[in-house]
């Protein structure tokens, strides 16, 4: 079972920032939580990871409580091609394997 | 440039059947895997292999076998196809074992009718 919680589903309007938020309230203190993101049809992709600090990269930006128990994977400017499943990971146990979840499916609306 | 590739993209074949998926990818990694996602689209790890170690074997079916003759290519052979085999297999490679930042391949569409 994933470690995480997302919402099904989110809309955003095109060119908004778009937050995703993420709850994984049992998170070890080592674990990362990473994101990635499925397009339809495609591959999954990754987006970014973080383990206590923010992260921003070309992509996006990952805001991790101070808790540690939940973080919001923030698209700042939303795009169609932004149209996806999105999966927040973490990564569980010592065989190296990652989950994948639900995730949410987001909707850019134009 | 193509970072991970598969083939074939689609597969379409009967039941009992045997049937091989291959997987190669450029970007130097020592890790690949083999994903299956089903018609839920639930996305479940199969095999992992590490400098053509097998490292992660999920509960498959001895069916599947999964053949690494080097650590750019990770293939998979499946024997006596059986329906519920029908999904969309994903390649993925990364550098290290320990590595969650994994590059997918696009896929391999596979119909057992």
């Amino acid at each position: 079972d994933a470690k995480t919680t997302q919402p099904p589903s989110m809309d955003c309007a095109e060119g908004r920032a778009a937050n995703l938020p993420c709850n994984h309230s049992t998170i070890s203190g080592n674990e990362y939580v990473y994101w990635y993101r499925q397009i339809h049809s495609q591959g999954p992709q990754y987006i970014i990871h973080g383990l206590k600090n923010n992260e921003t990269n070309e992509m996006a930006s990952l805001i991790i409580t101070e808790d540690r128990k939940s973080s919001t994977l923030i698209l700042p400017h939303a795009t169609l091609r932004d149209t996806a499943v999105y999966y927040c990971i973490v990564r569980v146990g010592r065989d190296d394997k990652i989950i994948f979840g639900k995730g949410t499916r987001l909707h850019i609306l134009p | 440039d193509t970072a991970v590739s598969q083939t074939p993209k689609y597969l379409v074949t009967q039941m009992g059947n045997d049937k091989s998926i291959k997987c190669e990818q450029n970007l130097g990694h020592d890790t690949m895997y083999w994903y299956k996602q089903d018609s839920k689209k639930f996305l479940k790890i199969m095999f992992s292999y590490n400098n053509k170690e097998l490292i992660i074997n999920e509960t498959v079916p001895n069916r599947f076998s999964p053949k690494s003759p080097d650590k750019a290519h990770l293939n998979l052979h499946i024997n006596s196809l059986e329906l519920g085999d029908s999904a969309v297999y994903f390649c993925a490679s990364s550098q290290g074992r320990q590595s969650t930042e994994q590059y997918f391949g696009p896929g391999t569409r596979l119909t057992v009718t």
